[in-house]
């Protein structure tokens, strides 16, 4: 049983060069979502999903896209990056609202 | 605007010696409010939800309570390994977190 997975653990970018983040949960949760982790901003909700083909704006949605065609994968895209997206993102996901929310690894992200 | 604040950013004690950190919350509708403990390097993990005014949860050293504008993390005779970022979160149809609380404990 592996959780929460994110791919991939580090990665550097390019202004202007877009990827794709990848979360793959196996406990079969309904919720899940996206965050970044600044220093001295705490956690911020990107965008979120609450099954399988639904997907929301968070806090602080603009410059990211995502989508969540299988229930076990959420998708987080930066078309083109910038160098404030450079932080530390957090998948997780949680069976409901008010279960416990499992997180990944985290992701460091630097765009120079 | 939804907002979530907690204080003291930063805390240091001595081990067994007990204090709180809080969590205040400006939310309308709150569903639930949920508190995390997050190492250095790894994701948060989940300690207590709490939903209603009144409520209390324990876990070891840990003690959470709810009331209507704000949560309290009771630290009871604190240890070395307590040392981490605690986290509050707020759901009303979605989790938004807190900047957190980084608690040091020093033998």
């Amino acid at each position: 049983n592996a959780g929460v997975t994110q791919t991939p653990k580090f990665r550097v970018l390019k202004t202007g060069q877009s990827m794709t983040l990848l979360c793959a949960q196996d406990m079969n949760h309904e919720y899940m979502y996206w965050y970044r982790q600044d220093p001295g901003m705490g956690l911020r909700l990107i965008h979120y999903s609450v099954g399988e083909g639904t997907t929301a704006k968070g806090e602080v949605p603009d410059g990211y896209n995502v989508s969540r065609l299988k229930k076990q994968n959420f998708l987080l895209g930066l078309e083109s990056a910038a160098p404030s997206q450079t932080s530390v993102y957090f998948c997780a996901s949680s069976y409901t609202w008010n279960t416990e929310a499992f997180f990944g690894q985290g992701t460091r992200l630097t765009v120079v | 605007e939804d907002q979530v604040t907690q204080s003291p950013e930063a805390l240091r004690l001595q081990e067994g010696e007990s204090s709180s950190l809080n969590c205040s919350y400006t939310v309308s509708g709150l569903r639930g409010l949920f508190w995390y403990r997050q190492d250095p390097g790894k994701g948060p993990e989940f300690l207590f939800t709490l939903y209603s005014a009144g409520e209390e949860k324990e876990k070891e050293r840990l003690k959470a309570t709810l009331t209507k504008k704000e949560s309290f993390l009771h630290i009871t005779a604190p240890k070395p390994e307590d040392s981490a970022t605690y986290l509050c979160a707020s759901y009303t149809d979605k989790l938004i977190f807190g900047t957190g609380t980084r608690l040091q404990v020093f033998p």
